[in-house]
């Protein structure tokens, strides 16, 4: 069976640090794989997504980037954290051709 | 530019009425629609989808309605029960993207 991971559960930054969050997905091969997040009055926003091995797109300009250095591995990263970064972070995978996407359980951001 | 909307960010219903949440877009290209249910620190669960080639579909308690025209399609919850109180959000999708709305949050009290 598929199941993704996705850490730290929470994270707490000062502002201007690096950031790096992890997303592993288990079970599937070449899945697409996503980034959201949840933020205050904006539901879900679609940050990133991913078809292939080095194959980024970007939905939102933003102080963040993604990186899949491997198949079933997902990295969002920041070089200088702003109080607007802060929010809930999720990473999702699906199938190609399939709708459904299934998400992790999500980080806690919050940069201070 | 939201794609994808909820207008109503809260929703009350007594337990065992209907619970309907709304859900608008502008992009005629979606071809699919999806609800989904989530609990606070927890990523969200899929709940039920519907296809644009179809204007109803049902699954238990949970029915989802299309209406194309309007570009409006609708989640019905009956009977509501306590454990349905979670913030729900509709998501469209166009290849291979999910565009998610801003979330309804549903209170369902005894």
């Amino acid at each position: 069976s598929q199941t993704i991971h996705q850490w730290p559960a929470t994270l707490v930054q000062p502002v201007g640090s690096p950031l790096s969050l992890e997303c592993t997905v288990e079970g599937t091969s070449n899945p697409n794989l996503y980034w959201y997040r949840q933020a205050a009055g904006r539901g879900l926003q679609l940050l990133f997504y991913s078809v292939g091995i080095g194959q980024i797109s970007s939905e939102v300009p933003q102080n963040l980037s993604a990186s899949r250095p491997q198949d079933r591995q997902f990295i969002l990263s920041s070089k200088k954290l702003l109080l607007s970064d802060s929010g809930f972070y999720l990473c999702a995978w699906s199938v190609w051709g399939d709708t459904e996407a299934f998400f992790g359980q999500g980080t806690r951001l919050t940069v201070v | 530019d939201q794609q994808v909307k909820q207008n109503s960010p809260s929703l009350s219903v007594q337990e065992g009425r209907i619970s309907i949440l709304n859900c608008d877009y502008t992009n005629s290209m979606f071809d699919y629609f999806l609800w989904y249910k989530k609990y606070p620190a927890e990523g969200p669960t899929f709940l039920i989808s519907i296809s644009s080639i179809k204007d109803k579909n049902e699954d238990g308690r949970f029915t989802v309605f299309l209406n194309k025209s309007a570009k409006h399609l609708s989640l019905h919850i009956v009977p509501s029960q306590p454990g349905d109180s979670a913030v729900y959000f509709c998501a469209a999708s166009f290849t291979d993207k999910l565009i998610f709305g801003t979330g309804t949050r549903l209170q369902v009290f005894p």
